[in-house]
């Protein structure tokens, strides 16, 4: 059974800096992974979507990285402003659940201090 | 419409109601989602419709939960007998088809008191 994981749940830095986020995931046969965006109240904004035969993705000051054999990917988020606080979601597509869903990590609740 | 659009936005109501959550999708996309998102708890796929077929279920929690779509379009997802453990926000998403990426609307907030 597929399981995605993000590491840290939580996390707080001051405004300019550069930051990584974690996802893991137990079952390397994805069909693709993307990196959504939460805002409070709020539904899931696609950030990059990276298919299983690509190592990254790039948008703006966002760069998302995948590892299919060890199971992980990583969001690079440069130079991080206020306006990036939100919850970042990790998700997989598994080709053996026909596409049709998605497996979400829980997420991290990042806190861009001013 | 211009992107999905989810209605109410709020609900509460009492144990044993039951209530109906709507979601109408973006215009042409053909799949549609629903998602439970509860406290401290990632994203629970609940079902899938392609067109108003609805070939994978099995995300539905107990069979007090029923969701329909009509003509390819507006969907309402049904919780019966609502309980306390139904509190979650639900949030659905549309895609032009089956593995095309998801949008999302900003969801129901549903309180069972």
């Amino acid at each position: 059974k597929q399981e995605v994981t993000q590491i840290p749940a939580a996390l707080s830095v001051p405004e300019g800096e550069n930051l990584v986020l974690n996802c893991s995931f137990t079952d390397s046969a994805i069909y693709n992974l993307q990196w959504f965006r939460q805002d409070p109240g709020k539904g899931l904004t696609s950030l990059l979507l990276i298919q299983s035969s690509q190592r990254e993705q790039t948008s703006g000051r966002l760069n998302a990285s995948l590892d299919k054999s060890s199971g992980r990917s990583t969001l690079y988020i440069a130079a991080s402003q206020p306006g990036d606080s939100a919850t970042y979601l990790c998700a997989v597509r598994d080709p053996l659940l026909d596409m049709t869903k998605i497996i979400f990590g829980k997420g991290t609740r990042l806190h861009i201090l001013p | 419409g211009a992107g999905v659009s989810q209605s109410p936005s709020n609900k509460v109501t009492e144990k044993g109601k039951d209530v109906e959550l709507r979601c109408d999708p973006i215009s042409g996309h053909t799949a549609l989602y629903w998602y439970r998102q509860s406290l401290g708890q990632g994203l629970e796929f609940l079902i899938y419709f392609q067109g108003n077929s609805a070939p994978d279920k099995s995300g539905l929690p107990s069979d007090r939960f029923s969701a329909e779509r009509t003509g390819g379009s507006v969907s309402t997802l049904t919780i019966q007998r609502t309980q306390q453990e139904d509190s979650a926000v639900y949030l659905c998403a549309s895609s032009l088809s089956q593995g095309w990426p998801q949008h999302f609307g900003d969801g129901t907030r549903l309180s069972i008191l």
